[in-house]
């Protein structure tokens, strides 16, 4: 099975712009979650899809955003991006709720 | 929420040398998953292991869910160990909560 994919692999954005960031889970998985990871403040949750409904959310303000489609593949959306917002942006999915999570291999965005 | 605690935060190795690394979490928890996190940010699966002991080649883990920690064996290191590893911890209704990780270098 192919694994878990995102794009674009690497962004650059200005401050105010808006980005959204694409996950494709492996074939049958049906949970994909988003996570923020930065030196500072290591890997943080963001949010959880399941069939195509947010199950579970960080502590992110409402500028985070996401959606699942009816294939499980996943966005997430950022918008009015603040230099803080760079990082690397991970995608895992799995193949129930809770289950064991496999990542895919990034987005790393940078805000000038 | 889980408090998750790894140690040791950075660990240096000559190569062909044995290692613990230790996960403790705060609460009881429905899963456990050990990564490593290679020098392009790949975090790659060792284990899913909410308790008792799995091997894979030289890694082995064990969880102890009652007493709230996993241990990460890394035996006969090599260089190619060397990276970020990661535990994270589950429990059914809540978020995903990742400890911040031990650095590992193993030196040739």
């Amino acid at each position: 099975k192919a694994g878990v994919t995102q794009t674009p692999r690497y962004l650059i954005k200005t401050r105010g712009q808006q980005v959204t960031l694409s996950c494709s889970p492996i074939s049958g998985h049906r949970s994909v979650s988003w996570y923020q990871q930065t030196p500072g403040q290591g890997l943080q949750f963001l949010f959880e899809y399941f069939s195509e409904t947010q199950r579970n959310k960080g502590n992110f303000p409402g500028r985070f955003s996401g959606r699942q489609f009816s294939n499980s593949r996943s966005e997430m959306n950022v918008s009015t991006l603040e230099l803080g917002d760079s990082a690397l942006y991970l995608c895992a999915s799995s193949p129930r709720q809770g289950g064991e999570q496999y990542f895919g291999p990034g987005t790393r965005l940078t805000v000038t | 929420g889980i408090q998750v605690e790894q140690s040791p935060p950075d660990l240096i190795l000559q190569e062909g040398a044995n290692s613990t690394l230790r996960c403790n979490f705060s609460d009881s928890v429905n899963n456990l998953q050990w990564f490593h996190q290679n020098p392009w940010g790949q975090l790659i699966n060792l284990f899913y292991i909410p308790s008792g002991t799995k091997q894979n080649g030289r890694l082995s883990a064990t969880t102890v869910a009652t007493e709230r920690y996993s241990l990460l064996y890394i035996s006969s290191s090599q260089t190619t160990d060397s990276g970020v590893y990661f535990c994270a911890v589950l429990r059914e209704g809540f978020k995903t909560i990742f400890g911040a990780g031990t650095r590992l270098f193993v030196k040739a």
